[in-house]
């Protein structure tokens, strides 16, 4: 199976703050990258697919960017709804493997 | 709006069995690729199992292999998880989410379901 490396696994930001979040796969995925936003006690919700194309009602302060094995989540202008768990995805292979995660907190 | 609504979770012995709905609204069911994710308390998204849009192809993860069947019933829209041989590590909140493509991402999820496997 294809790893999926996330740093930091945490981060602690202030509001108005940009974060980046960087997702390194353990093969050349091409852009076959999601990025997820899950909230305590809630389901995972799409933010980014294919690396860069931002998911339909996604704020346009979230991006992404990369290809092959690094990639990376860019939320601009931190908000206080964004403060969550962020995952990557791979889907190079039907066997998807997500990222540990990167708990983003108020600083 | 798109719904999935998961059910049938909750307390199993060590080696016993469950069953797992997912029932789809909103869309058009049979059109769309299904998955089952998973998230064991604390920790991180892993991925279950997928069936395509008729049942052509399925795939599971190496760890359910032999103890997991996904199956989906299209006239009720409804995705199924039949899991034995149940251990404590399989301790999760199972989630169904749509595939717009084949075998991509997940843009739609269910509420989830927490299955718990203990003596």
């Amino acid at each position: 199976d294809i790893q999926m490396t996330q740093s930091p696994s945490a981060l602690s930001a202030s509001v108005g703050d940009r974060v980046t979040i960087t997702c390194r796969a353990s093969q050349s995925i091409s852009s076959w990258l999601a990025w997820y936003q899950q909230k305590p006690g809630k389901a995972p919700k799409l933010l980014i697919y294919k690396a860069s194309s931002l998911e339909s009602g996604v704020p346009s302060r979230f991006s992404g960017g990369g290809s092959g094995t690094e990639f990376t989540l860019t939320i601009n202008s931190l908000q206080p709804d964004d403060f969550a768990t962020y995952y990557c995805q791979q889907y190079d292979t039907y066997s998807r493997t997500f990222g540990q995660g990167t708990k983003v907190e108020i600083k | 709006e798109v719904q999935l609504v998961e059910s049938g979770g909750g307390l199993v012995k060590p080696g016993g069995s469950l069953r797992l709905s997912c029932a789809a609204s909103g869309f058009t069911f049979s059109s769309y690729s299904m998955n089952w994710v998973r998230q064991a308390p604390g920790k991180g998204l892993e991925w279950v199992s997928s069936i395509s849009l008729s049942s052509s192809y399925i795939y599971y993860a190496d760890s359910m292999k032999g103890r997991f069947t996904i199956s989906r019933d299209n006239a009720k829209s409804s995705l199924y998880l039949q899991m034995n041989s149940l251990r404590a590590e399989d301790t999760a909140v199972y989630y169904c989410a749509r595939d717009p493509g084949d075998l991509v991402y997940f843009d739609y999820w269910g509420q989830g379901t927490l299955v718990t496997v203990s003596s």
